[in-house]
């Protein structure tokens, strides 16, 4: 069956270090993979999608996600994190053949210290 | 800019009543969910539609209905809320193409009493 595993559920880090929130999918088809973010009492909003090409994708505020078919992951990265960032972090796959079915990771509540 | 609008951002309401949530987007989208989000199960797809007069069932339907009269309109019903049915409620909109986002409404946080 098909499903997201963020294996993270809450992560903390001090201003200024870098980031890695991790992903792994299973989908036996080509995966449409996404990163949302989620601050407080707003809705989810896109930071970056893949769904072919170059692995490593860019996203807005200097994320960036990279895909791995070998390991079913898409792990999302950013090399210098602001407090600012902190928010809840969401992976998603969309399936190729079933437009609909968006299925979502649990989240990742990120922490970042002051 | 893609627009999804919920209403209201807040309830509180009592057991037995009926909830009605609604949801207005101005994206010319032609899907349509309805999520809850609770603590540690991530976002739970309910309802979702891909046309107009026209309603699906999610991964967790039971306790809610759907309508959707236009292609701008989707609403989540609750005939008889229960205690279990408190949560976050996100309405979403996007195209038909797999690899396209969802966009999402800011959320109805309800409240059962």
């Amino acid at each position: 069956a098909q499903s997201v595993t963020q294996p993270d559920a809450r992560v903390t880090v001090s201003e200024g270090a870098s980031l890695q929130l991790r992903c792994k999918y299973s989908y036996s088809a080509t995966p449409y993979l996404f990163w949302y973010v989620q601050y407080p009492r707003q809705g989810l909003q896109l930071l970056l999608k893949y769904y072919s090409g170059d692995p490593v994708v860019q996203g807005v505020n200097s994320f960036e996600a990279e895909f791995s078919k070998s390991n079913s992951s898409f792990h999302l990265r950013k090399a210098s994190v602001h407090w600012s960032d902190s928010a809840v972090y969401f992976c998603a796959l969309s399936m190729s053949t079933n437009a609909y079915k968006v299925i979502f990771g649990k989240g990742t509540h990120l922490h970042v210290l002051p | 800019e893609a627009a999804v609008t919920q209403s209201p951002r807040s309830k509180v309401a009592v057991t037995g009543g009926k909830v009605t949530l609604s949801c207005h987007q101005t994206n010319n989208h032609d899907y349509m969910y309805w999520y809850r989000q609770d603590t540690g199960h991530g976002l739970r797809l309910i309802h979702y539609s891909y046309v107009a007069d026209s309603t699906e069932k999610g991964d967790i339907p039971d306790g809610y209905k759907a309508s959707r009269p236009s292609q701008e309109n989707f609403s989540l019903i609750l005939e008889l809320a229960s205690l279990s049915q408190t949560a976050v409620y996100f309405c979403a909109s996007s195209d038909r193409a797999s690899n396209t986002e969802v966009f999402f409404g800011k959320g109805t946080r309800l409240t059962v009493v």
